[in-house]
């Protein structure tokens, strides 16, 4: 496989469901990003993951978990879940930040669509 | 307040109909502006990336254009298959560190 694989691409749950989203890329890539997409809003960046640290978490509640086990995976555990959380969650790739400064040339999955009942 | 802007919102053309997308900005010390292409129920997908006022870049019927305030996608004699969103996006320095910052996007429609 090449690029940056997304699962499920669809998903529907109760709000007190526990689901996950997986990521994987096949890029080489180290940095890894969830961005949450609203209809007509611009893409929200939610959490970045450097060489599997963490180094951003835009004010995302806690309902949102991320984890990033190596630079190819990267997870999003979701429970309690609300109903304005129905989205498209994008998971992307970029070959890495460095002294601070990301580039903006990411590599974007499909997307999994997000359904919150 | 917004920091990235694209207009139209929407643009629907006849096939072979030129036009352009706008991407105005408002941050200080961009570092680079990017242009996405997304098609329903997929990801964005990467096209261009502009540094300095003055530069240009082309892909097939796509050119884009940047000036110190804002940024053009010029689409020469579109193609049906050229329907999609596109977006913008620009990175520079807000409240103190490196950020990415998307537009809304437009959603472009050529008819065939």
């Amino acid at each position: 496989e090449t690029g940056v694989t997304q699962t499920p691409r669809h998903l529907v749950m109760g709000m007190t469901n526990k689901k996950s989203l997986k990521c994987e890329q096949h890029l080489g890539h180290n940095a890894m990003y969830w961005y949450k997409q609203s209809a007509k809003k611009p893409l929200e960046l939610m959490f970045v993951y450097n060489f599997k640290e963490q180094t951003e978490n835009n004010s995302v509640p806690s309902r949102f978990s991320p984890e990033c086990p190596n630079s190819s995976h990267l997870f999003l555990h979701l429970h309690t879940l609300q109903p304005e959380d129905s989205a498209l969650y994008l998971c992307a790739s970029s070959q890495g930040i460095i002294a601070g400064v990301e580039t903006g040339e990411l590599f974007f999955g499909e997307g999994s669509r997000l359904t919150v009942l | 307040e917004d920091q990235v802007t694209q207009s139209p919102e929407a643009l629907r053309l006849q096939e072979g109909e030129s036009s352009s997308l706008n991407c105005s900005y408002t941050v200080s010390g961009l570092r680079g502006l990017f242009w996405y292409r997304q098609d329903p129920g997929k990801g964005p997908e990467f096209l261009f990336t502009l540094y300095s006022a003055g530069e240009e870049k082309e892909k097939e019927r796509l050119k884009a254009t940047l000036t110190k305030k804002e940024s053009f996608l010029h689409i020469t004699a579109p193609k049906p298959e050229d329907s999609a969103t596109y977006l913008c996006a620009v990175q520079a320095e807000i409240q103190g560190a490196q950020k990415l910052v998307f537009g809304q996007g437009t959603r472009l429609t050529i008819n065939p």
